[in-house]
């Protein structure tokens, strides 16, 4: 099976553009969460999607903005980016919500610039 | 609210030496913690959970990490450290949404 991928591994922005990134979960896996790392730090939730729905959220703007497909594949939209959004982007799919008796499974990530 | 805090931000040891990486958490309710490893330019691994059964966690590649609710610690070990073993080591808790709070991280590295 394959596991989490994400797409790009790379990208550069400029401020006040907007940005997609894109999630493939792992396979029969119905819950995606994303997360922001910033240099140095640990991953910081953002949200996360059950079923097509959000499932929480975490202290994120709401020019932070998700999507879950019928397959499960997920997507993470900024608005207006500013040079703070500057990180690496994590997203992680469970066999459920909780992630505590199904592991979440992390995806290699986005490294996001903006200038 | 949950937390979780990481003492030492680099830890240094020799090839063959105890690795000991410090987990603190705060928590108003039993807590769900995991220990992840994150290797250069890749996602994270998770090593090891408590789920409130035995409170000595086994993981993988020999880490191990033993919850002590008086101390409220959760900090990793593995008796003989390893070159492969160099990389980031996070401590998370799980608060009551289902989402992991994560500490800052602690950066091993192995002496040869």
């Amino acid at each position: 099976e394959t596991g989490v991928t994400q797409s790009p591994t790379h990208l550069i922005k400029t401020r006040g553009q907007q940005v997609t990134l894109r999630c493939s979960s792992q396979s029969g896996h119905n819950t995606v969460s994303w997360y922001q790392q910033a240099l140095g730090q640990g991953p910081q939730f953002i949200f996360q999607y059950y079923r097509e729905e959000e499932n929480g959220r975490g202290n994120f703007p709401p020019r932070f903005s998700g999507l879950q497909f019928p397959n499960y594949s997920s997507e993470l939209n900024v608005n207006a980016l500013e040079l703070d959004d500057s990180a690496l982007y994590l997203c992680a799919s469970s066999l459920d919500r909780s992630g505590v008796m199904y592991e979440q499974y992390f995806g290699p990530g986005t490294r996001l610039t903006v200038t | 609210a949950q937390s979780v805090t990481q003492l030492g931000s680099h830890v240094s040891v020799s090839e063959g030496a105890l690795v000991l990486l410090r987990c603190n958490y705060s928590s108003s309710v039993p807590p769900y913690l995991f220990w992840y490893v994150q290797y250069p330019n890749q996602g994270l691994q998770l090593l090891l959970k408590y789920t409130s059964a035995a409170t000595l966690v086994k993981g993988i590649n020999g880490f191990e990490a033993e919850f002590k609710k008086s101390e409220t610690s959760f900090h990793l070990t593995k008796p003989s450290a390893h070159m492969s073993d160099a990389a980031e080591y996070f401590c998370a808790v799980m608060d009551s949404s289902y989402k992991l709070i994560f500490g800052s991280g602690t950066r091993l590295l192995v002496r040869p």
